[in-house]
């Protein structure tokens, strides 16, 4: 079946250094997608979104890219902080079946 | 405004047993969604509405009911509880459908079946 998926469960990053987070999805009618992030005891929070127009978008701190080509879409956070600690989830939006959401990536931050 | 809120935070809940998850926003939007998380899973739609008085079924619907009646509430009810349901409980809303319109989510509610 089709999924949203994320390559690796857990990312241990050194604070000040940049993260990258992994996602594969295989619906490639899935025209948009968006990444949250959830702290622990807290539900999703939005961070960023992209439609599938478009190669890359930034934020502050954060940049999401797309490759339609292998189905492929990353978060980058730039100079992660203490506060960078949570889970990660990437969705994809196909229409009336609303958001598929991955597993998720847990982003460890080391002192 | 206080955004979405979620009630209870914490349920624990024998076999059989029914009780109903509230979810309230103030933000006047028109859809509202429930989704669980279950251990190491992403969120899995369960139920949604795209208004007052419509709802209809997601991903997971099985063992849970909901009604809107207002625009502000969607709560989720379990008529008889199974261990299966044990699960964390995050209900959603946004001002149009999550292909266009940020969705923001409650606190969650952590219930446990026995």
């Amino acid at each position: 079946g089709e999924s949203v998926g994320l390559h690796l469960p857990t990312l241990s990053v050194q604070e000040g250094d940049n993260s990258i987070i992994n996602c594969a999805y295989s619906n490639s009618a899935s025209d948009y997608f968006i990444w949250y992030k959830q702290e622990s005891g807290k539900g999703p929070q939005f961070i960023i979104d992209i439609r599938s127009n478009m190669d890359k978008r930034q934020g502050q701190r954060v940049t999401v890219l797309l490759n339609k080509t292998v189905k492929h879409l990353s978060l980058q956070i730039a100079a992660t902080q203490p506060g960078d600690s949570a889970v990660y989830f990437c969705a994809e939006f196909r229409g009336a079946d609303g958001l598929t959401f991955g597993k998720g990536t847990h982003l460890i931050i080391q002192p | 405004n206080a955004g979405v809120t979620q009630t209870p935070k914490f349920q624990v809940l024998k076999t059989g047993q029914s009780m109903t998850l509230q979810c309230a926003q103030d933000m006047n939007h028109e859809y509202m969604s429930w989704y669980r998380q279950d251990p190491g899973m992403g969120l899995r739609l369960i139920h949604y509405s795209v208004g007052a008085g419509i709802t209809d079924q997601g991903e997971v619907p099985n063992g849970y009911n909901v009604s809107r009646s207002t625009t502000e509430d969607f709560p989720l009810r379990l008529l008889s509880a199974a261990p299966s349901q044990t699960s964390v409980y995050f209900c959603a809303s946004s001002a149009g459908d999550a292909g266009h319109y940020e969705q923001f989510f409650g606190p969650g509610t952590r219930l446990t079946v026995l």
